[in-house]
């Protein structure tokens, strides 16, 4: 039974297509993020969602967007991809006063 | 803003050998510090955390951690490395310092090699 899962794990696609990256978790959280992780492996936060309301919202591009169609899933969508959006992207969720995020396996993104 | 370093992009050890990862942190109050681990080509996992509890945080994996105010540090350590500790390893912070539900800030990571 796998906790946070990502679809698809791997994604190649070429500039300006739009993708998206989907989040599923199965523990009851109430919060989900997303991260990025770069090519020397430094990882920071993108979004988060508290039921269903956007909580936090770094300075990405609006090309990204999280989408979140109920408390379990939180996709992320990329329009007009860029080579610099190549990256390994993480879900990952929380439960209230826990304060330990679950991580998804994470979705390789490349773009050519 | 809350910030962490980590010292050392490369830890070597021999098997059996004590492993220390260091982490120090900068925070406006004593935030709450958390230990990650990451295996390759998979997610993050949590090693352990610090919430203001205990300075002394024993993790999974026998790895533990000490917070220390003064230094303000919270070093990884492990006495003796086995070659599945091979990873990398992140140091993070909660933003707020003490909230709940903040993001984390992560450091830039340390990659563990073990020798056999």
């Amino acid at each position: 039974d796998t906790a946070v899962s990502q679809t698809p794990k791997y994604l190649v696609t070429q500039m300006g297509n739009d993708k998206s990256i989907k989040c599923e978790q199965n523990l009851g959280h109430d919060t989900m993020y997303w991260y990025k992780q770069d090519s020397k492996k430094f990882l920071k936060i993108m979004f988060s969602y508290n039921n269903k309301e956007l909580i936090i919202n770094e300075t990405v591009p609006n090309r990204f967007s999280p989408k979140s169609p109920d408390k379990a899933h939180l996709n992320l969508h990329i329009n007009s991809l860029e080579l610099g959006d190549s990256a390994v992207y993480f879900c990952a969720s929380l439960l209230a006063g826990s304060y330990e995020q679950y991580f998804g396996p994470g979705t390789r993104l490349t773009v050519t | 803003a809350q910030s962490v370093t980590q010292l050392g992009s490369h830890v070597s050890v021999s098997e059996g050998a004590l492993v220390l990862l260091r982490c120090n942190y900068s925070s406006s109050v004593p935030p709450y510090l958390f230990w990650y681990v990451q295996y390759p080509n998979q997610g993050l996992q949590l090693l352990l955390k610090y919430t203001s509890a205990a300075t002394l945080v024993k993790g999974i994996n026998g790895f533990e951690a000490e917070f220390k105010k003064s230094e303000t540090s919270f070093h990884l350590t492990k006495p003796s490395a086995h070659m599945s500790d091979a990873a990398e390893y992140f140091c993070a912070v909660s933003d707020p310092p003490r909230g709940s539900q903040g993001n984390l800030i992560f450091g830039k990571g340390t990659k563990l090699s073990v020798k056999p």
